[in-house]
């Protein structure tokens, strides 16, 4: 079945370094990668998302960027600050469904 | 817009029992996916609807069930409850038209199960 790896699950910067999550993807069906952001005691939210026909893609300090070859996504986070410490999920669909498999979802802390 | 909202926010049941959630979805979106969210694992897809119908399923037992009304609003329903289903239960929805599209989340609803 359709499965997404996700890694690190836990992952520790200094503020003002950068932070990668990486993830994987079982399904080369799967064309619709978007990235969700869960602070403690919130709902999931929508930060970025990217298609399969476009390899980067930039929001201010968020980029994604996806290698279908290999199957492949990460979240680059670059000067990240306080508010960046949230829990991170991955997820992949597909085109015409709305059933999206995330990953187990990767926590990060930013270190004062 | 008002966002997706979920009720209860809050339920504790126990073992053998049966609950029932609901889901009311932002104005104009047609598509409603369930989530469990546990520690450890993540969102798990449980099922998704749309026009009143389930398009998608995830790998849960059959005591997980759910429907959507035809204004679509949607409820999920646990039948025999078990200690493992003690979750934060998660509705997001979306248009679900046009290929996929960003999905919005509901509080959820914290189940306890005793």
């Amino acid at each position: 079945g359709e499965n997404v790896e996700q890694h690190p699950s836990t992952l520790s910067v200094q503020e003002g370094d950068s932070a990668v999550i990486k993830c994987t993807y079982s399904d080369s069906a799967s064309n619709y990668f978007p990235w969700y952001k869960q602070e403690l005691g919130k709902r999931p939210q929508l930060i970025i998302d990217i298609r399969s026909n476009v390899g980067e893609k930039k929001d201010q300090r968020i980029a994604v960027t996806l290698n279908k070859t290999a199957k492949h996504f990460s979240l680059h986070i670059t000067e990240t600050q306080p508010e960046d410490s949230a829990v991170y999920f991955c997820a992949a669909s597909w085109e015409g469904d709305d059933k999206i498999i995330f990953g187990k979802g990767t926590r990060l802390h930013i270190l004062p | 817009k008002a966002g997706v909202t979920q009720t209860p926010r809050y339920l504790i049941k126990t073992r053998g029992q049966q609950v029932t959630l609901s889901c009311s979805p932002i104005s104009g979106h047609r598509s409603v996916s369930w989530y469990q969210q546990t520690p450890g694992q993540g969102l798990q897809f449980l099922f998704e609807y749309f026009s009143e119908t389930q398009r998608n399923k995830g790998n849960f037992p059959g005591r997980f069930s759910g429907r959507q009304f035809s204004n679509s609003r949607s409820e999920m329903n646990v039948s025999t409850l078990e200690l493992g289903d003690s979750a934060l239960y998660l509705c997001a929805s979306s248009y679900g038209t046009s290929g996929v599209g960003e999905q919005f989340f509901g509080p959820g609803t914290r189940l306890t199960v005793l």
